[in-house]
């Protein structure tokens, strides 16, 4: 299958700070990128859609303006929390999904940590 | 929008037994079925899909599923578990490759 790159793996950041996660697609061209926010013992959350170069589709309850998605090319999306707070930890996962695509590959997933 | 319901949040089977993972959904229109498998502090894994054709459908590590359309299941199966497969299993529902909804996630524990 398609390879997703997400990185870091793990990030510890101090409270008011901002974080940026990347994932990129290694070896086709994702049109459409997914970010999931997913806790403890929980299922995956869907936070917003992006597709490449246009503004993201964030879900409801979602704050766009902390959680800033930038989808400017073909094979890199960002996810940037910013002015982290403690209840931003959590572990977020992208996924991306090419343009004749009917399934969605995974990124390893990033562990945030906000102390 | 979708709704995917796996009943079991725990399933503790012994090696070597086999083991069901139940996975209902509730849209009446065309879907395109997932399992993906997680593992602790990792992302999620492809184990198999459902797209059209046969409704049963062979995956990876001796994995299978089920589709039925009248009663809009997707169970998975395995025939006899390894220690190796304890993990997280989510089922996942797409319209047409759009948006993916995904279950609450089955615990699957093998016991030796």
């Amino acid at each position: 299958g398609a390879v997703v790159s997400q990185h870091p793996s793990r990030v510890i950041c101090k409270s008011g700070t901002s974080v940026k996660i990347e994932c990129r697609s290694l070896d086709f061209q994702a049109t459409t990128m997914f970010w999931y926010r997913q806790f403890p013992k929980q299922s995956l959350m869907l936070m917003a859609t992006s597709n490449e170069g246009s503004k993201a589709t964030y879900e409801q309850g979602v704050e766009k303006d902390k959680f800033l998605i930038n989808h400017a090319s073909l094979t890199l999306s960002t996810l940037t929390v910013t002015s982290a707070h403690p209840e931003d930890s959590s572990f977020y996962i992208c996924s991306a999904r090419g343009q004749s695509g009917t399934e969605a590959f995974f990124g390893q997933g990033t562990r945030l940590t906000v102390v | 929008a979708q709704s995917v319901t796996q009943l079991d949040s725990q399933v503790p089977v012994f090696e070597e037994a086999p083991v069901e993972l139940r996975c209902n959904y509730s849209s009446s229109v065309s879907v395109y079925l997932f399992w993906y498998v997680q593992y602790p502090n990792q992302g999620l894994q492809l184990l198999l899909k459902y797209l059209s054709g046969s409704t049963l459908v062979k995956g990876i590590n001796g994995f299978e599923a089920e589709f039925n359309k009248s009663q809009t299941s997707f169970h998975l199966r395995k025939p006899s578990v390894h220690i190796s497969d304890t993990a997280e299993y989510f089922c996942a529902v797409s319209e047409a490759g759009n948006q993916f909804y995904f279950g609450t996630g089955t615990s699957l524990t093998v016991i030796p």
